[in-house]
């Protein structure tokens, strides 16, 4: 069974830029998660889908963030305009429902200049 | 509020046990979980405990959980230069079905 796949792996911009991520998940996952990991720190989320619908965004800085699963498959996780404190690891995880345990992908490591 | 604490580095050498700890304070927490992360990785599950267990075991690693005190540990037998990484303790809070994260434990694995 594939995993939790993620894209790109690395991403390198300058302050004030945009920056795309792409996360395809287990086939058949209903639940998608995005987190945020700070270097030294545990994941935080920032969003949780349920197919295609926002379950939790609480800790999404929405004024430069933005996330979407139009499809209820595959979402993609925008930052615009990027910060210096932005500068992390994005990692995409899956789950059959959002009571069940979740699988991770590889994360994308973004380094804002 | 929800809150998941680890100690930040463990170090042992290999052959002897390496004993992880980690406290929460959700009570109502029903999936307590062990992740690993290698560097540059994400992170992979190791092994979970429903909480109304005591200890589960698969082959090296032994969770340990203490519901009264909201303590689990988690115990590598063994262990090997391959088990350096930083292990992850968290819990699925059913109620909000949200899954909150420690900090992760640093283990430094001395040949």
């Amino acid at each position: 069974e594939a995993g939790v796949a993620q894209s790109p792996r690395y991403k390198i911009i300058e302050k004030r830029q945009s920056v795309a991520f792409w996360c395809n998940p287990i086939s058949g996952h209903a639940t998608l998660y995005w987190y945020q990991q700070i270097l030294g720190q545990g994941p935080k989320l920032l969003i949780q889908f349920q197919n295609n619908g926002v379950v939790d965004d609480s800790q999404l800085p929405k004024d430069r963030f933005s996330a979407e699963r139009l499809k209820g498959v595959d979402s993609t996780l925008k930052i615009q305009p990027a910060k210096l404190e932005d500068s992390a690891v994005y990692l995409c995880a899956s789950s059959l429902a959002s009571s069940d345990t979740q699988y991770f992908g590889p994360g994308t490591r973004l380094t804002v200049l | 509020g929800e809150d998941v604490e680890q100690s930040l580095f463990l170090s042992v050498r290999e052959g002897d046990s390496s004993v992880i700890n980690c406290t929460y304070t959700d009570s109502s927490s029903t999936y307590l979980y062990w992740y690993k992360q290698e560097p540059g990785a994400g992170l992979q599950l190791l092994t979970y405990i429903f909480s109304n267990m005591d200890m589960k075991q698969d082959q090296r690693l032994t969770v340990l959980l203490n519901k009264k005190d909201k303590h689990l540990s988690l115990r590598i037998a063994d262990t090997q230069t391959g088990d350096s990484a930083i292990y992850f303790c968290a819990e699925l809070n059913t109620g909000g079905f949200k899954t909150i994260f420690g900090a992760g434990t640093r283990l430094f694995v001395k040949a």
